[in-house]
């Protein structure tokens, strides 16, 4: 049973524009983390949301947990061809390590 | 900071032979690992987690006998796809905890002909 679902799948977008991606479950979370993955390498977290409400920027991108702690969202700004990539919210259900991963958001940012 | 190494980076092998995937914690020490298995145009999946000193315990679906794992020193854990077969051609990754973060290795592509 998959308990992290995200929206969009795939999102295929202009330089330039704003786009947001949602990370949905019914499960409440201690913390959500977003990665971004690169074809065939790791994936490499982005950011670590812990508090319900929070906000975090980290540049042009923008990180929100909800107030329930059962969703996310992750917002960028203008966006550039180099945030092109995979990307993945995670969750853990037991407050280890041990993660959940999200259906993923397949980003193509066009020049 | 913290660097998980995996090796090989990629490897094929033919059907019915074994591949034994390596994952190390390179400046730290982790009690915990996990195998992560990622099919193409497809998210992670958590496969077991490997725990020092002692037995792995696998997900839900996971063939324990297929895919053995061993977790013999504090800062490697590996990962035998024995009798591969072509379904099992994938992208296995592995993570290791610090006591602040997970850290991901580079991933290891295997293919099964």
């Amino acid at each position: 049973t998959q308990l992290l679902e995200q929206s969009p799948q795939f999102l295929s977008i202009q330089e330039g524009e704003n786009l947001t991606v949602y990370c949905n479950s019914s499960s409440v979370f201690s913390s959500l983390q977003w990665y971004r993955q690169e074809p065939g390498e790791g994936p490499v977290l982005l950011v670590t949301v812990v508090t319900g409400g929070e906000v975090k920027k980290l540049k042009r991108l923008t990180f929100q947990f909800g107030d329930a702690r059962k969703d996310s969202s992750l917002h960028i700004t203008a966006a550039q061809p180099g945030d092109t990539g995979l990307y993945l919210c995670a969750a853990s259900t037991s407050g280890t390590y041990k993660y959940i991963f999200g259906t993923g958001t397949r980003l193509k940012v066009l020049a | 900071g913290a660097v998980v190494s995996q090796h090989p980076s990629w490897v094929i092998c033919k059907s019915g032979t074994s591949v034994k995937i390596e994952c190390r914690s390179l400046d730290f020490q982790a009690t915990t690992m996990f195998w992560y298995r990622q099919f193409p145009k497809q998210s992670l999946m958590l496969m077991a987690t490997s725990n020092e000193g002692s037995k792995a315990t696998y997900e839900q679906g996971v063939e324990k006998d297929k895919f053995l794992i061993n977790h013999a020193s504090l800062t490697l854990s590996t990962l035998t796809v024995t009798s591969a077969h072509p379904e099992d051609s994938s992208f296995y990754i592995c993570s290791a905890s610090s006591s602040t973060e997970a850290f991901f290795g580079q991933g290891t592509r295997l293919t099964v002909v």
